[in-house]
């Protein structure tokens, strides 16, 4: 079984500047996440998708990140500008069940 | 006060020995509990999860649950240098809320 994809792996971009990452879900997983992870930090959750709609997104910061899920399966997330203090891991997971997740390899964004 | 706290080590045990890894929770509400092991630039991978109080075991691995002290542990025996890694612990109020997780190193 596939795991979750993500891409890029890496990315640097200077400040102000726009930045996005695409995850693709394990097949049949219906939950996608969004996570930010901050170095020495735990993952915080950003955004949760169920299908094609959002369950959760108290915690993104809605003037400058945005994510969607079309058709249920893939997700993008955009930074729009980037500050510095986004430098950090973008993780992905998807959940075939409410508790179960499983992540992505991750994207790590350095801005500068 | 944090929502899930987990000192963050480093927490150093010899080869063979028993790992204890500790995590305390703010609501009380809570009701699903997981541990993610995260070696060195990699992703969190789910190794145990508890929905009940007392313990589960799987392996080497056993989670322990305290609902009335709002406590959930986890213990390694028979520790390997493959199980140094930092050790995440989450749980599910709302949404998924992780610890900001302990650094655990196995001396050989």
């Amino acid at each position: 079984e596939a795991g979750v994809a993500q891409s890029p792996r890496y990315k640097i971009i200077e400040k102000r500047q726009s930045v996005a990452f695409w995850c693709n879900p394990i097949s049949g997983h219906a939950t996608l996440y969004w996570y930010q992870q901050i170095l020495g930090q735990g993952p915080k959750l950003l955004i949760q998708f169920q299908n094609n709609g959002v369950v959760d997104d108290s915690q993104l910061p809605k003037d400058r990140f945005s994510a969607e899920r079309l058709k249920g399966v893939d997700s993008t997330l955009k930074i729009q500008p980037a500050k510095l203090e986004d430098s950090a891991v973008y993780l992905c997971a998807s959940s075939p069940s409410y508790n179960e997740q499983f992540f992505g390899p991750g994207t790590r964004l350095t801005v500068l | 006060q944090k929502e899930v706290e987990q000192n963050s080590g480093p927490l150093s045990v010899p080869e063979g020995a028993i790992a204890s890894l500790n995590c305390t929770y703010s609501d009380r509400g809570s009701q699903s509990f997981f541990w993610y092991r995260q070696y060195s630039g990699k992703s969190p991978e789910l190794i145990m999860f508890i929905y009940s109080n007392g313990d589960k075991e799987d392996g080497r691995f056993t989670a322990q649950l305290n609902k009335a002290s709002q406590y959930v542990s986890l213990l390694i025996r028979d520790s390997q240098p493959s199980d140094s890694a930092t050790y995440l612990c989450a749980v599910i109020h709302e949404k998924l809320t992780f610890g900001t997780g302990t650094r655990l190193t196995i001396i050989p």
